[in-house]
């Protein structure tokens, strides 16, 4: 089955304390993205990789990082985490058409005490 | 700047009802337009996409029109379903440089029985 996978789907942690949120999708996609959805703010882009070891910063970069070493693989990485990145986070992958639908995973709720 | 405003923030309608929800955007040069479905606490799915040269594209009950123009477009749901509670959110991506989408706030349906 064609998807996209986040882990762990739910997440509380304190302050400061580094985490990773993975994603892996199985449809041999190029372009994967991670975005954060906010209360009355809707869905923004944190980065986006067009293919292996090719990244780049979306709308909202700051405080977040992220590698791609496998086109599989597009974890997102906090490395001091801070309330104000308490969110919940997407995934998504497409092929390198614009056209092409983006296939979201499932959301990771992050909560940062 | 590029922004995608959404209207109206929030509907209530009876089943078996139609509705229209609005998107007008400032996306500059545009590549293409889509219409997402996002049940809560879930990753949103295409429901239509759109091109410059196309103005409308019909998704079972959900049509969307494009005007490019005026730079409007519109979704329409005939029939409404209970299913169909969800945001609506409209997403407008660039042609240009960076591959950054653009997503609007969206548009809290709620279907009443």
């Amino acid at each position: 089955e064609a998807q996209v996978t986040q882990n762990p789907r739910y997440l509380i942690t304190v302050t400061g304390k580094k985490l990773t949120v993975t994603c892996s999708q199985n449809m041999n996609h190029e372009y994967m993205s991670w975005y954060r959805q906010d209360p009355g703010l809707g869905l923004r882009q944190i980065y986006y990789s067009m293919n292996v070891e090719v990244t780049d910063k979306g709308d909202v970069p700051e405080g977040y990082k992220v590698s791609r070493k496998e086109k599989r693989n597009f974890p997102l990485i906090l490395e001091s985490p801070s309330p104000n990145q308490t969110s919940l986070y997407f995934c998504a992958s497409s092929s390198h058409d614009r056209r092409a639908e983006q296939y979201f995973g499932p959301g990771t709720r992050l909560t940062v005490t | 700047k590029n922004q995608v405003e959404q209207s109206p923030q929030s509907l209530i309608i009876l089943e078996g009802k139609n509705c229209t929800l609005q998107c007008n955007y400032t996306v500059s040069p545009f590549s293409n337009l889509r219409w997402y479905k996002q049940d809560t606490g879930r990753g949103p799915v295409s429901l239509t996409i759109m091109t410059f040269s196309e103005n409308t594209k019909s998704n079972g009950r959900y049509t969307a029109t494009l005007d490019a123009d005026t730079k409007q477009s519109s979704l329409h749901i005939t029939a409404s379903q209970l299913s169909d509670s969800a945001s609506y959110i409209c997403v407008v991506t660039t042609s240009g440089g960076s591959y950054i989408p653009t997503f609007g706030r969206g548009t809290s349906l709620i279907v009443h029985p």
